[in-house]
């Protein structure tokens, strides 16, 4: 099992552009999300997804879109690019275990945005 | 959703026991304790996860008392490699009340020889 994987690992964006940030899992998880984190500061949750078709905000969702379409993928969408979007991103999943909840992140992707 | 607190940095020794503590006064009856452990330019790694009294694996122990508004993480004899932040997280599993849990600042361990 390759877990989560992320693509690209390191993007350089300028304002205004748009881009999508990949996030597959082959470990058939229902749950997946997608997490910023800044420099000295803990991971912030942008948007997560129960399963295929469902999906809600985090804490910091304006200026992110996502879908899920299948259970294995979940972009990220940056709809126009702001520097104060610079940041590593993680994609995170994990299965519904009836109450245990154990999840695995993917190796991060490092958006800068000039 | 259920805030924590956790100092922000300790320091110990190889060898020796580490506890952090986090506290989490206004955690709910459905939420889970969960440690997470981080690595520089690396995603966080599941370390433990408990709902009370204690909870062991192979990694670190798990202290959670009767009232559950804190916890401790404890690991044993430390060595230079589990110098990393460790993160306490507080929050009903997916399925549960909102399906997400909060990270906040961790705990940035310095493990010297």
């Amino acid at each position: 099992n390759a877990g989560v994987t992320q693509t690209p690992k390191f993007q350089v964006l300028k304002t205004g552009q748009s881009m999508t940030l990949q996030c597959a899992q082959d470990m058939n998880h229902e749950y997946m999300s997608w997490y910023r984190q800044d420099p000295g500061m803990g991971l912030r949750l942008i948007h997560y997804s129960v399963g295929a078709g469902i999906t809600d905000q985090g804490e910091v969702p304006n200026g992110y879109n996502v879908s899920r379409s299948t259970t294995e993928d979940f972009p990220l969408r940056l709809l126009s690019a702001a520097p104060s979007q610079t940041s590593v991103y993680f994609c995170a999943s994990s299965a519904d275990r009836g109450g245990f909840n154990e999840q695995f992140f993917g190796p991060g992707t490092r958006l800068t945005v000039l | 959703l259920a805030k924590t607190t956790q100092p922000i940095s300790m320091d110990s020794y190889e060898g020796q026991e580490v506890n952090i503590t986090c506290s989490h006064n206004n955690i709910a009856t459905n939420d889970y304790i969960t440690w997470y452990q981080q690595f520089p330019s690396q995603g966080p790694r599941f370390i433990i996860q408990g709902y009370k009294t204690k909870v062991t694996n192979e990694v670190a122990s798990l202290f959670i008392p009767a009232d559950r508004k804190s916890s401790t993480l404890s690991l044993p004899r430390v060595s230079l490699s589990d110098t990393a932040v460790y993160y306490c997280l507080v929050g009903a599993p997916y399925g549960g009340s909102q399906g997400n849990l909060i990270f906040g600042k961790g705990t940035k361990l310095s493990v010297k020889p």
